[in-house]
């Protein structure tokens, strides 16, 4: 069965720490993997899109691992201001022959206070 | 510019009645599609079009109708509204290449009491 398990569910940290959201897909045939950024009460935002040949890809504070072999992702936030509160979603791609699907992750909840 | 936009962004709605969730893009953008979203699950996929005049079926399509006569606009039909659908739905829209992300709309709170 093709998931997508992120943990974990939700975090505090301070401003100005770092963090690392995990994801654990079981996902196949694999197509790229996405983080996503969702704000509370908006759409979920891209933030970096991976393919099996990348292990790493940063966007400005966030940068996402991927190891394919292991079927593992990480995304980790740097120097965390109050702006980064939002719940992260891992999202997989898999090739099928009625074009790419997506399963989405449940989230993580990170909450970054003063 | 606009992105995805979504009307209404609230609605409350009685058992039984229908409604029609409106979704529109200005990205020419061939790929829609609809998802809802409940508390500690992830996104699931209601129904998608790769190009106007095509739509079909996702994940939980059941109480849902789809039609899209124009590249721009994806309206959702709740044809006979059940509790069982209260959730936040989005909709989003990408060029279909497979490496480009999607862009969310920011949603659309339904409630059905």
């Amino acid at each position: 069965k093709n998931q997508v398990e992120q943990s974990p569910q939700s975090l505090i940290i301070l401003e100005g720490k770092n963090c690392t959201l995990q994801c654990n897909y079981t996902v196949s045939p694999f197509s790229n993997l996405r983080w996503y950024k969702q704000d509370t009460g908006r759409g979920p935002v891209s933030l970096t899109i991976m393919t099996f040949s990348e292990n790493t890809k940063s966007n400005g504070r966030y940068t996402a691992t991927l190891d394919a072999d292991t079927k593992q992702s990480s995304l980790h936030i740097t120097a965390s201001q109050l702006s980064d509160s939002a719940s992260y979603i891992c999202v997989v791609s898999r090739a099928s022959a009625a074009g790419n699907k997506l399963t989405f992750g449940g989230g993580t909840r990170v909450l970054v206070k003063p | 510019n606009a992105g995805v936009t979504q009307t209404p962004k609230f609605q409350v709605l009685k058992t039984g009645q229908s409604m029609t969730l409106q979704c529109a893009q200005d990205m020419n953008h061939e790929y829609m599609s609809w998802y809802r979203q409940d508390p500690g699950m992830g996104l699931r996929l209601i129904h998608y079009s790769v190009g106007a005049g095509i739509t079909d079926q996702g994940e939980v399509p059941n109480g849902y109708n789809v039609s899209r006569s124009t590249t721009e606009d994806f309206p959702l039909r709740l044809l006979s509204a059940a509790p069982s659908q209260t959730s936040v739905y989005f909709c989003a829209s990408s060029t279909g290449f497979s490496n480009q992300p999607q862009h969310f709309g920011d949603g659309t709170r339904l409630s059905i009491l």
